[in-house]
């Protein structure tokens, strides 16, 4: 079945201890990307990639890192989380980069993240 | 990025009501697309726009590319129970229709009493 899966889906952690929530896909997608979900913010872009070895920063990107060393894994990375870092956190994949290909953006089903 | 401003916030409507929401934006898009989540989920793609004055349907579900391509409205007829959600818009403005340059609206919440 295809589709972009996350892990973990709930995660609870203390305020500076790393953290790595996984997203991979098994489309043979191009392009991934991770989002949070705020009330009243909607969905904010943290960061992209466009292929292997090639990521940019989104809107958001303040105290993420991320990598892209496969074409399948996009880790979104939390060196030192913080209180602010509490959010949904979802990862999207489309085949191509460009939204008026008509490729969709399949979105996984979420980690749901509490800094305390 | 862009700023997206998305009405109304929250809807609570009965069962069988029609329903419309909008999206605008200060700039130009060249690019909207209208996603809905589930509770639990991730959004998924209900309609996308290409072309100003674009009018899309999707069985009960209408979008259009606003003339000005600054706007785009999403109507649902006949609500049904299922329709509960978060629906939100996205574009891309002028100068990109990359992903990596698609910005969401705020979200609308809608709550559909049987």
């Amino acid at each position: 079945e295809a589709q972009v899966t996350q892990n973990p889906r709930y995660l609870i952690t203390v305020t500076g201890k790393k953290l790595t929530v996984t997203c991979s896909q098994n489309m043979n997608h191009e392009y991934m990307s991770w989002y949070r979900q705020d009330p009243g913010l909607g969905l904010r872009q943290i960061y992209y990639s466009m292929n292997v070895e090639v990521t940019d920063k989104g809107d958001v990107p303040e105290g993420y890192k991320v990598s892209r060393k496969e074409k399948r894994n996009f880790p979104l990375i939390l060196e030192s989380p913080s209180p602010n870092q509490t959010s949904l956190y979802f990862c999207a994949s489309s085949r191509r980069t460009d939204v008026a290909t008509n490729e969709k953006l399949f979105f996984g089903s979420g980690t749901q993240l509490s800094v305390l | 990025g862009q700023q997206l401003n998305q009405s109304p916030q929250s809807m609570f409507i009965q069962e069988g009501e029609d329903v419309s929401m909008n999206c605008t934006s200060s700039s130009i898009f060249n690019t909207w697309l209208w996603y809905k989540q589930d509770p639990g989920e991730g959004p998924v793609l209900l309609i996308a726009l290409y072309k100003a004055g674009e009018l899309t349907s999707n069985g009960r579900l209408t979008a259009q590319f606003g003339i000005t391509r600054k706007d785009s409205f999403l109507n649902i007829s006949a609500s049904i129970p299922s329709d509960v959600g978060i629906y939100f818009c996205a574009g891309c403005h002028a100068g990109g229709t990359s992903y990596g340059k698609l910005t969401f609206g705020q979200g609308t919440i809608l709550t559909v009493h049987p």
